[in-house]
């Protein structure tokens, strides 16, 4: 496709319960972020993918959440025994990657996000 | 990634030209300013980005002070559809964490028909 597409758009569960988040970035762009948006606040960096290199989990608020990327392309982002706190928009964003990846002059291109709620 | 500063909000009536401002008093000679907006209910949206030239684009015109401690973002004619959440940011291509994003609170501009 021509964007970056998130599933599901919306996504209710009960505490406790694992919850898994797709994102199918931009075909051709080796780097993937993903964020999370909490209701009305900026955003809140959670991991970077960039090609095979080993992913920045830098951002990751616990061990409860993980994320692969398989084949370079299409990542999940999984949050097991979710807590009322982990409500948000989650966030998938693809930049041009390369050597321009991260840097000063890249320009990233996020989904529509997926919103979980947790009751 | 150097700090910035927004308004926290902001009306235009539709139609008319809106200006965006922003301030970066301790921007850096190699850092580039940058803006997104959000509208409701989506994921943000380049806009444009700038070293030290003014820059047009098909959403916007960026406007950088001399100095570069502001700039600002020129709508030129206001639609109700850019009613949305405006994020002036600064990118260098040294720190921060492999070029995540922060985003600060931003502007929400309001359009008015």
């Amino acid at each position: 496709g021509a964007g970056v597409s998130q599933s599901p758009s919306n996504k209710v569960t009960e505490k406790g319960k694992d919850v898994e988040l797709r994102c199918d970035p931009i075909s051709g762009h080796t780097a993937l972020y993903w964020y999370r948006q909490s209701l009305g606040q900026g955003l809140e960096f959670l991991i970077y993918f960039q090609g095979n290199s080993a992913p920045d989990k830098s951002g990751l608020p616990s061990d409860r959440f993980s994320a692969e990327r398989t084949g370079g392309s299409v990542s999940t982002l999984t949050i097991q025994r979710t807590q009322q706190e982990d409500s948000a928009v989650y966030l998938c964003a693809s930049p041009r990657g390369g050597p321009l990846a991260g840097g000063a002059t890249d320009t990233q291109y996020f989904g529509p996000g997926t919103r979980l709620t947790v009751l | 990634d150097a700090k910035t500063t927004q308004p926290n909000s902001m009306e235009s009536n539709e139609e008319e030209p809106v200006h965006l401002p922003c301030n970066h008093s301790t921007i850096s000679g190699t850092d580039y300013i940058h803006w997104y907006r959000q509208l409701p209910s989506q994921g943000p949206e380049y806009v444009i980005h700038g070293l030290t030239s003014n820059v047009n684009n098909r959403m916007a015109s960026l406007a950088i002070a001399e100095d570069r401690k502001s700039s600002t973002l020129i709508l030129h004619r206001a639609t109700l559809r850019d009613a949305a959440v405006y994020y002036c940011i600064l990118r260098s291509n040294y720190g921060g964490s492999q070029g995540n994003l922060i985003f600060g609170k931003g502007t929400k501009l309001s359009v008015k028909p």
